[in-house]
């Protein structure tokens, strides 16, 4: 079985300009998450979707970021304008559903560099 | 709001020795707890989970856990450590709702002396 894919794995990027970071989850998973992971830090979840709406997005700075799940399978995180504090670790994660018993798993992450 | 601490932010240990990662965690419920492994480029990988029950849990790659309500603590525990061991594992509890909302730790970064 396919895990969850993320492209690309790198980027670098000077302030002020948008990136996006593109996940797909696992074949047949309706809950799709987003991590930020800061060097040194732990992930914190910046949105949560099942199939296309949002479950939770409180923890997303929505001034700059943004993230679709038009379809109910891809997802596509953006961030317009990127600061220096944005540089991180952004992890994608799926599940089967909702709920504390459905399992995350987790994509090898998109690591962004800001300059 | 729930957290969880995980108080040593780097752990050195011998191969073949024994490792205790330790984690507590503040929540006003029943938590649901769980320890990821992240080795370098990689995603998380889920070792093990608590939920009810036993408070002695067993993992993957023979890790076990052992859930203390009294001590808010759900501490990571190895008998015998290999070099593949060395990683970056993280604590995490999950929220009593209909989501699935993770609050992980600062993570704990493991190194293994040959």
């Amino acid at each position: 079985e396919a895990g969850v894919a993320q492209s690309p794995r790198y980027k670098i990027i000077e302030k002020r300009q948008s990136v996006a970071f593109w996940c797909n989850p696992i074949s047949g998973h309706a809950t799709l998450y987003w991590y930020q992971q800061i060097l040194g830090q732990g992930p914190k979840l910046l949105i949560q979707f099942q199939n296309n709406g949002v479950v939770d997005d409180s923890q997303l700075p929505k001034d700059r970021f943004s993230a679709e799940r038009l379809k109910g399978v891809d997802s596509t995180l953006k961030i317009q304008p990127a600061k220096l504090e944005d540089s991180a670790v952004y992890l994608c994660a799926s599940s089967l559903s909702v709920g504390r018993y459905n399992e995350q798993f987790f994509g090898p992450g998109t690591r962004l560099t800001v300059l | 709001a729930q957290s969880v601490t995980q108080p040593d932010i780097h752990i050195t240990v011998s191969e073949g020795a024994s490792l205790e990662l330790r984690c507590n965690y503040s929540y006003g419920a029943t938590p649901y707890l769980f320890w990821y492994v992240q080795s370098p480029g990689q995603g998380l990988q889920l070792l093990l989970k608590y939920f009810s029950g036993d408070t002695l849990v067993q993992g993957i790659k023979g890790f076990e856990a052992e859930f203390k309500r009294s001590q808010s603590s759900f501490n990571l525990r190895k008998p015998s450590v290999h070099w593949s061991d060395a990683a970056e594992y993280f604590c995490a509890v999950g929220a009593n709702n209909a989501g699935n909302m993770l609050t992980f730790g600062g993570g704990t970064r493991l190194m293994v002396k040959p």
